[in-house]
């Protein structure tokens, strides 16, 4: 199947930082990509909604904000955590399909973020 | 999306098959079946998916009923690898759509 690729695989930041996490589609135009969070023993819950060169939607309860997702290329959508506090500690997963295709989507291996 | 309702857990032998069901049935006509999984601390696995007929590929296979209203996701010969968390999504039929992900069904092969 496709190929997506996320990174880092884990991050330790302190309070108050921010960190960003890339997600890339290697072999396939993603014209739109998820982001998830998952805590643990939990399913995931999906964040936010990106089309390329659009903002992105967020889900509900989901500070635009705090977690700024850029999407400015077919191959390429980051999501930035600001002002990191420890309850943002959580596994991020970013997904992305080719809605012109009408394919499946297509997932990163996650991202483990601790915050201290 | 259509709600699913699958099991919470389900055990199986090393080297059975393994058949993990799901229940769909407010699904609409054109809405399509998916079957993901994740295993630990992983991003989710694409397996399959399908819309009326039955469908085979090197994972899995996934068999629908007529009516479309369930469905069973099948893995020929269990290892422990397949050990993971079994997710069936029957998303809106809408271009750019996210997968919503419910509990799925904790699969548990054991030698």
């Amino acid at each position: 199947g496709a190929v997506v690729s996320q990174h880092p695989s884990r991050v330790i930041c302190k309070s108050g930082t921010s960190v960003k996490i890339e997600c890339r589609s290697l072999d396939f135009q993603a014209t739109t990509m998820f982001w998830y969070r998952q805590f643990p023993k939990k399913s995931l819950m999906l964040m936010a909604t990106s089309n390329e060169g659009s903002k992105a939607t967020y889900e509900q309860g989901v500070e635009k904000d705090k977690f700024l997702i850029n999407h400015a290329s077919l191959t390429l959508s980051t999501l930035t955590v600001t002002s990191a506090h420890p309850e943002d500690s959580s596994f991020y997963i970013c997904s992305a399909r080719d809605s012109r295709q009408n394919t499946e989507a297509f997932f990163g291996q996650g991202t483990r973020l601790t915050v201290v | 999306d259509a709600k699913t309702t699958q099991p919470p857990s389900m055990d199986c032998a090393e080297g059975r098959a393994a058949n993990l069901p799901c229940n769909h049935s407010t699904i609409s006509g054109n809405e399509y079946v998916y079957w993901y999984r994740q295993i630990h601390s992983q991003g989710p696995q694409y397996i399959i998916h399908g819309l009326k007929n039955n469908e085979t590929n090197e994972m899995a296979s996934l068999i629908i009923t007529e009516d479309r209203k369930s469905s069973t996701l099948i893995l020929p010969h269990a290892t422990l690898r397949d050990t993971a968390v079994y997710y069936c999504i029957a998303p809106t039929n809408q271009a750019g759509t996210a997968l919503i992900f419910g509990k799925g069904t904790t699969l548990s092969v054991s030698s």
